[in-house]
């Protein structure tokens, strides 16, 4: 149980594309999905937390305009990166949470290339 | 804040070494306790947890003990394995201003040769 799927799992697009990933809890309700990018040597950077059906709370130093976090459902979240560039490239991953100060349960990531 | 502290990597071991990776934590109140595993070009995976002082938790041979005393959560396996290499992540779910925020320790790569 406690499945967490994220697509894409790679994406390679070019310079000002839009890209949206996708995170969806299968087998249980995530009241609340987090959304994390990692950068080499392994750290994880809490980008944004989002609870269904209210705004993402966004971390310091995370652009609300470029990062677009949507939690439409007790399953679905989405992270939209907006006119995407070069620096933007890098390893997301999502992860669900059914109670506070339960375990999370992450997606497998999705790494992405900007041209 | 809460905050977590893991030793840094990576850790070299030969198969059927003893391991520990160790970590402790900041965090008011009593949170909950975690260790993750990341397999390469994967996402994190728990691996094992713990919610309050003296549990013990474990999973595929590794252990881990809620010392509030020492506010330390350090990972142990008597007998690794080339298998177990990965990076470790320590996480801790706990109330930071008004919400339950998880913290993560910054990862520790694990290398285990035949």
């Amino acid at each position: 149980g406690a499945v967490v799927s994220q697509h894409p799992s790679r994406v390679i697009c070019k310079s000002g594309t839009s890209v949206k990933i996708e995170c969806r809890s299968l087998d249980f309700q995530a009241t609340t999905m987090f959304w994390y990018r990692q950068f080499p040597k392994q750290s994880l950077m809490l980008m944004a937390t989002s609870n269904e059906g209210s705004k993402a709370t966004y971390e310091q130093g995370v652009e609300k305009d470029k990062f677009l976090i949507n939690h439409a459902s007790l399953t679905l979240s989405t992270l939209t990166v907006t006119s995407a560039h070069p620096e933007d490239s890098s390893f997301y991953i999502c992860s669900a949470r059914q109670e506070t100060n339960q375990p999370q349960h992450f997606g497998d990531g999705t790494r992405l290339s900007i041209l | 804040g809460n905050s977590v502290t893991q030793m840094e990597g990576p850790v070299t071991l030969s198969e059927e070494a003893f391991l520990t990776i160790n970590c402790t934590y900041t965090a008011t109140g009593y949170p909950s306790l975690f260790w993750y595993v990341q397999y390469p070009g994967e996402g994190l995976q728990l691996l094992l947890k713990a919610t309050k002082a003296d549990d013990k938790g474990s999973n595929k041979g590794f252990e881990a003990t809620y010392r509030k005393e020492t506010t330390s959560f350090h990972l142990e396996k008597g007998s690794v394995q080339v298998s177990d290499s990965a990076v470790y992540f320590c996480a801790l779910s706990g109330l930071s201003g008004g919400s339950y925020i998880p913290t993560f320790g910054r990862g520790t790569s694990l290398i285990v040769h035949p």
